[in-house]
């Protein structure tokens, strides 16, 4: 049982570049969200879905971008890359909302 | 004020000892309460959820009291694997019921 996968671990981007998180999950949650971590700090919700065709944003959206076309993705887009983004991103699944949520194993961002 | 606020830390304690870390929320419509455990690097895991009534798991105990908006986590006995950052979290209906995070308070135990 995979649980929730994401891609790629790490990552450096050139500032102004873009590129695209994938977060996929195995488990037919319907709930999934994007997290950054810097250090020292909480992990900050970044866009939030409820269920497939749904999206939201969350407490630091901009710069960000998200889609759920299936229960399963819920990829992250980074248009414009900026040194503020460079963070460690988490995605999470959970099946009823206000249960256990299941994290991925976070992708590292560098923006240089 | 910030969401879900914990003790700074870092904890440094010897193993066996008992360490206690204590939790606010300022949220009085959080519906639900748990702990996780997040160790260097790696992602956040749930240690253990917080019901109304307090709740055990072995070395580990956790309490929840609604009225004061507070929640503890106990871990006695402690060992050298529970070094890692404890996250105090809740979650309400607002955001999907995402949860939201403290900022984790350090605790390293030693020999």
């Amino acid at each position: 049982n995979a649980g929730v996968t994401q891609t790629p671990k790490f990552r450096i981007l050139k500032i102004g570049q873009s590129m695209t998180l994938q977060c996929t999950q195995d488990m037919n949650h319907n709930y999934m969200y994007w997290y950054r971590q810097d250090p020292g700090m909480g992990l900050k919700l970044i866009y939030y879905s409820v269920g497939a065709g749904i999206t939201d944003k969350g407490e630091v959206p901009n710069g960000y971008n998200v889609s759920r076309s299936t229960t399963e993705d819920f990829p992250l887009r980074l248009e414009l890359a900026a040194p503020s983004q460079t963070s460690v991103y988490f995605c999470a699944s959970s099946g009823q909302g206000n249960t256990e949520a299941f994290f991925g194993q976070g992708t590292r961002l560098t923006v240089v | 004020r910030k969401e879900v606020e914990q003790d700074p830390g870092p904890f440094n304690v010897p193993e066996g000892a008992t360490v206690a870390f204590n939790c606010t929320y300022s949220n009085s419509a959080s519906q639900s309460f748990f702990w996780y455990r997040q160790d260097c690097r790696k992602e956040p895991k749930l240690l253990m959820s917080v019901y109304s009534s307090g709740n055990e798991d072995g070395r580990f105990t956790a309490q929840l009291n609604r009225a004061s908006q507070y929640i503890s986590l106990l871990i006695r006995d402690s060992k050298l694997s529970d070094s890692a950052t404890y996250l105090c979290v809740v979650n309400t209906l607002n955001s999907g019921y995402a949860l939201n995070f403290g900022k984790g308070t350090s605790l390293l135990v030693t020999p």
